[in-house]
């Protein structure tokens, strides 16, 4: 049974660029969830995907964007990076129809900016 | 006030002892609550979840949940130098059409020999 999955493992970009983070979900999963954490803090939640639709946004700026695929992947970009954008980006999977609540992480992609 | 409060430790404890640690939330809209174990350059890793007030048990580790104090912990038995690690606890609920995971900061656990 495959676990979430997500690419890149690593990546350096510089301030002003565009970066897209992909996700696959746990086998059996519909949603989504996509978690920014800095160094030395908890989660914060960036958006949810289900049925290809961001149901829910948490306080992020639109340099943040999304977008879930039939086959239920999801894709995170950010846009015009800032130095402040470095972290660890995690990816969360869940089942809709269980009621979402049990979450299972990827093992994250780490930008740094620079 | 943050949604979810923990301290951040380091809490050290003697290997076989019991870790406990602590979580506080203040949004009663939450419905249930999880702990996660990560290990320094990790991914956050499902320990486990509660729903009900009372204690859950699985293993060596025990959660608790008091709803009406705003409550969570997570008690590990015969605490091993493997469970050096920092424990997210996280409270979930719906936000409008979606289901949420709000955490803390973390606790950072240190069992010594």
């Amino acid at each position: 049974d495959a676990g979430v999955t997500q690419s890149p493992t690593h990546l350096i970009k510089t301030r002003g660029q565009q970066v897209t983070l992909r996700c696959s979900p746990k086998s059996g999963h519909d949603t989504v969830s996509w978690y920014q954490q800095a160094l030395g803090q908890g989660p914060q939640f960036i958006f949810q995907y289900y049925e290809e639709e961001e149901r829910q946004r948490g306080n992020f700026p639109d340099r943040f964007s999304g977008h879930q695929f039939p086959n239920y992947s999801s894709e995170l970009n950010v846009n015009a990076l800032l130095l402040g954008d470095s972290a660890l980006y995690l990816c969360a999977s869940s089942s809709w129809t269980t009621g979402g609540d049990t979450q299972y992480f990827g093992p994250g992609t780490r930008l740094t900016v620079l | 006030q943050k949604e979810v409060e923990q301290n951040s430790g380091p809490l050290s404890v003697p290997e076989g002892a019991i870790a406990s640690l602590n979580c506080t939330y203040s949004d009663r809209g939450s419905q249930s609550f999880f702990w996660y174990r990560q290990y320094s350059g990790k991914s956050p890793e499902l320990i486990m979840f509660i729903y009900s007030n009372g204690d859950k048990e699985d293993g060596r580790f025990t959660a608790q949940l008091n709803k009406a104090s705003q409550y969570v912990s997570l008690l590990i038995r015969d605490s091993q130098p493997s469970d050096s690690a920092t424990y997210l606890c996280a409270g979930w609920g719906y936000r409008g059409t979606a289901s949420k995971l709000t955490f803390g900061t973390g606790t950072r656990l240190q069992v010594t020999l």
